[in-house]
């Protein structure tokens, strides 16, 4: 079935150190792959995404890697600040027909950066 | 601010009650999803719809159901409530189809005792 693994599932990482949490799914229709980050009593907001058709996105500090034939997805956070403190969910979407569009999420990643 | 809103933000309910929770998409968007998160089960998506029509199924209960209004906001209806359904339910809205990007609203959180 649909199935989006995460790891780690914390994450402890001084201030100006780098960050990497990994996750990997089993539909090979996905062909959308979202990252989210979600503060304390807040929703999750989508911070960077990653299209099939591209294996590499960069946004400032935030990257995130995609290898189709491995199923595998990375987000990447360089210079961590002790703002980026938050759990981060990856997630995968196939896109059907009809425009089904649903979200297979991760477990979460809980990411401390200590000053 | 993702522009999603969601009302109540807070609900407290006994068991066997009925609730309404709504959802009001960023404007220009077609399409809304709602989620549960619970600690056990993580981010659970329940179900879509799309100018007002239900696309997608996820692992909604009987007891639950949704629609979408005219106006596009959205209501998720939860009755018989359980002490197993107590979670956080967000509302997430996208353009439409093509357009891929989510975006949640700060959610609801439901307390059944």
């Amino acid at each position: 079935g649909e199935n989006v693994e995460q790891h780690p599932s914390t994450l402890s990482v001084q201030e100006g150190d780098s960050a990497v949490i990994k996750c990997t799914y089993s539909d090979s229709a996905s062909n959308y792959f979202p990252w989210y980050k979600q503060e304390l009593g807040k929703g999750p907001q989508l911070i960077i995404d990653i299209r099939s058709n591209v294996g590499e996105k960069k946004d400032q500090r935030i990257a995130v890697t995609l290898n189709k034939t491995a199923k595998h997805f990375s987000l990447h956070i360089t210079e961590t600040q002790p703002e980026d403190s938050a759990v981060y969910f990856c997630a995968a979407s196939p896109l059907l027909s009809g425009g089904y569009n649903k979200l297979i999420f991760g477990a979460g990643t809980r990411l401390a950066v200590h000053p | 601010d993702s522009g999603v809103t969601q009302t109540p933000k807070h609900l407290i309910t006994a068991t066997g009650q009925r609730v309404t929770l709504r959802c009001s998409p960023r404007s220009g968007d077609l399409s809304v999803y709602w989620y549960q998160q619970s600690l056990d089960q993580g981010l659970q998506f329940l179900i879509q719809y799309y100018n007002g029509e239900e696309r997608a199924k996820g692992n909604i209960l009987e007891r639950f159901s949704a629609q979408q209004f005219p106006d596009l906001h959205s209501e998720l209806n939860l009755s018989s409530l359980e002490l197993g359904d107590s979670a956080l339910y967000f509302c997430a809205s996208s353009v439409g189809t093509t357009q891929r990007e989510q975006y949640f609203g700060p959610g609801t959180r439901l307390t059944v005792t």
